[in-house]
């Protein structure tokens, strides 16, 4: 079944202990990207990598990190989480052109910072 | 700016009823445009896109969406709703720089 895989789907950690959120796809895509969604804020793009070794940042890159060593992972880095990174993360990918561009979404990542 | 507009953040309709989101955007040359849906507690799922042709694009679960471009608009519709329609409603635009920007969010409530 073509996905993109997520894990862990919930995690509670601490203040500035470093996390990575994993992100796997299975469908050869090219883009890979990281949103969060916050209550009346939408959703925000992180990071995101229009091939291997390729990352750019997005709208909201503070405080993470990303790489892409395959072309098929794409994990998300908190050095130090914060509070303000409490929110819901989506990993999405999508072939770069052509007919069949359009977001395939991961599940999800609730992530809360105490 | 590329943007995206969804004047609604919520709306109700009756099981049965039909339905329209709206969707505007801001863009000069001729966009892609999507949908997505939201249930909860899950990823986004693309509902249908439009990138040229038939200004009339039919999707998954029943949805079709009119793009307009005098109106700069991409409606979403539905002729009847089913209570498992109760979802969080995603517009989104491709802009210049490939970057696939959302709109805020339509929530539809069903009533029985």
């Amino acid at each position: 079944e073509a996905q993109v895989t997520q894990n862990p789907r919930y995690l509670i950690t601490v203040t500035g202990k470093k996390l990575t959120v994993t992100c796997s796809q299975n469908m050869n895509h090219e883009y890979m990207s990281w949103y969060r969604q916050d209550p009346g804020l939408g959703l925000r793009q992180i990071y995101y990598s229009m091939n291997v070794e390729v990352t750019d940042k997005g709208d909201v890159p503070e405080g993470y990190k990303v790489s892409r060593k395959e072309k098929r992972n794409f994990p998300l880095i908190l050095e130090s989480p914060s509070p303000n990174q409490t929110s819901l993360y989506f990993c999405a990918s999508t072939h770069f052109y052509g007919a069949n561009y359009g977001y395939t979404f991961g599940s999800g990542t609730r992530l809360t910072v105490v | 700016a590329q943007s995206v507009t969804q004047p609604d953040i919520h709306i109700t309709v009756s099981e049965g009823a039909s339905l329209e989101l709206r969707c505007n955007y801001s863009y000069g040359a001729t966009p892609y445009l999507f949908w997505y849906v939201q249930s909860p507690g899950q990823g986004l799922q693309l509902l249908l896109k439009y990138f040229s042709g038939d200004t009339l694009v039919q999707g998954i679960k029943g949805f079709e969406a009119e793009f307009k471009r005098s109106q700069s608009s991409f409606n979403l519709r539905k002729p009847s709703v089913h209570w498992s329609d109760a979802a969080e409603y995603f517009c989104a635009v491709l802009n210049r720089d490939d970057k696939i920007i959302f709109g805020k969010g339509t929530r539809l409530h069903i009533l029985p």
